[in-house]
C-alpha cells in the first residue's frame, strides 16, 4: 500500500534534549512538508521540500532543522532551541505539477510532549 | 492578513440532517485551488474536496459538496446525510498558483454529530 508513515506515534523528551521525527513516503512524490499542530489550531508550516538536497523555511521554522537526503524520506529535528515543543507534528508529500491542484497526502502524525 | 477565515469553531447537527460549514477566504491571486480536509479523533487529515478558482461547477463528492461563491470569497463545505462517523474537526485550506508550495490553513471547525 502507498502511503506516508511517521514514527513514533508519540514521543516524550525531557526539556533541552533534540529529537527526530521520522517521515517516509511511498508515493513517490517529489514534495514533502512538515507542519505544527496546536489544540484548538490549523497546521502551520515549518519547513518543505520539494526535491532531494533542497529545502525551505515556512512559516515557523526556528528551532527545527530538516534534511532530504533521500526521496522518500524528510526527517524534522525539533532541536532544544524550540521553545514550545509540545506539538502534534503532520507530515505530508504531494507531486510537482503545475496549477494549484496538488493534493497534499498526510501521515498519520507524531504526538510530541516535553517532559 | 488571515488568508483563510473559518468562523464556526464547533457545530452540532443531527444525523441523517445536512450541516453547512463556512471557510472564506482572501487572495488576489486570481488562480488558486480550495481544499477540505477532515481529521477525526486520530489525527490524520483526509482530503475531502477540491476546487479550482476556475471550475465553473461548484465540486462535489459522494456526501460532500462544495458551495463556491467566488465573488464573495467564500467556499462552504455542505455535507449532507450526516452520519455519526463525520464527527470530526474539519479544515479549509487554499493554495495559491504564484505560491504553490504553500496549502495555508484554517483554524477549523469541531463537527459534532447526534442521534
Amino acid at each position: 500500500d502507498g502511503g506516508i508513515t511517521q514514527s513514533p506515534k508519540y514521543l516524550f523528551r525531557k526539556e533541552g534534549q533534540n529529537v527526530t521525527l521520522s517521515c517516509e513516503q511511498n508515493l513517490n512524490h517529489d514534495a514533502m512538508y512538515w507542519y505544527r499542530q496546536d489544540p484548538g489550531q490549523g497546521l502551520r508550516l515549518i519547513y518543505y521540500s520539494q526535491i532531494v538536497n533542497d529545502f525551505q523555511k515556512g512559516d515557523i521554522a526556528e528551532g527545527y532543522s530538516v534534511s532530504r537526503e533521500k526521496k522518500e524520506s524528510f526527517p524534522l529535528t525539533v532541536t532544544s532551541a524550540q521553545k514550545n515543543p509540545t506539538a502534534f507534528y503532520l507530515c505530508a508529500s504531494s507531486t510537482r505539477l503545475a496549477g494549484a491542484y496538488n493534493e497534499q497526502f498526510f501521515g498519520p502524525g507524531t504526538r510530541l510532549t516535553v517532559l | 492578513a488571515q488568508k483563510i477565515t473559518q468562523t464556526q469553531p464547533g457545530m452540532f447537527v443531527q444525523e441523517k440532517e445536512a450541516v453547512t460549514l463556512d471557510c472564506t477566504y482572501d487572495t488576489s491571486d486570481p488562480s488558486y485551488g480550495l481544499f477540505w480536509y477532515k481529521q477525526p479523533s486520530s489525527g490524520e487529515m483526509i482530503f475531502l474536496i477540491y476546487q479550482g478558482s476556475y471550475d465553473q461547477q461548484n465540486a462535489t463528492e459522494g456526501r460532500y459538496s462544495l458551495n463556491f461563491q467566488k465573488a464573495r470569497k467564500s467556499a462552504n463545505l455542505v455535507i449532507s446525510a450526516s452520519q455519526l462517523g463525520d464527527s470530526a474537526m474539519y479544515f479549509c485550506a487554499m493554495r495559491e498558483v504564484w505560491n504553490t508550495d504553500k496549502l495555508i490553513f484554517g483554524t477549523g471547525t469541531r463537527l459534532q454529530v447526534f442521534p
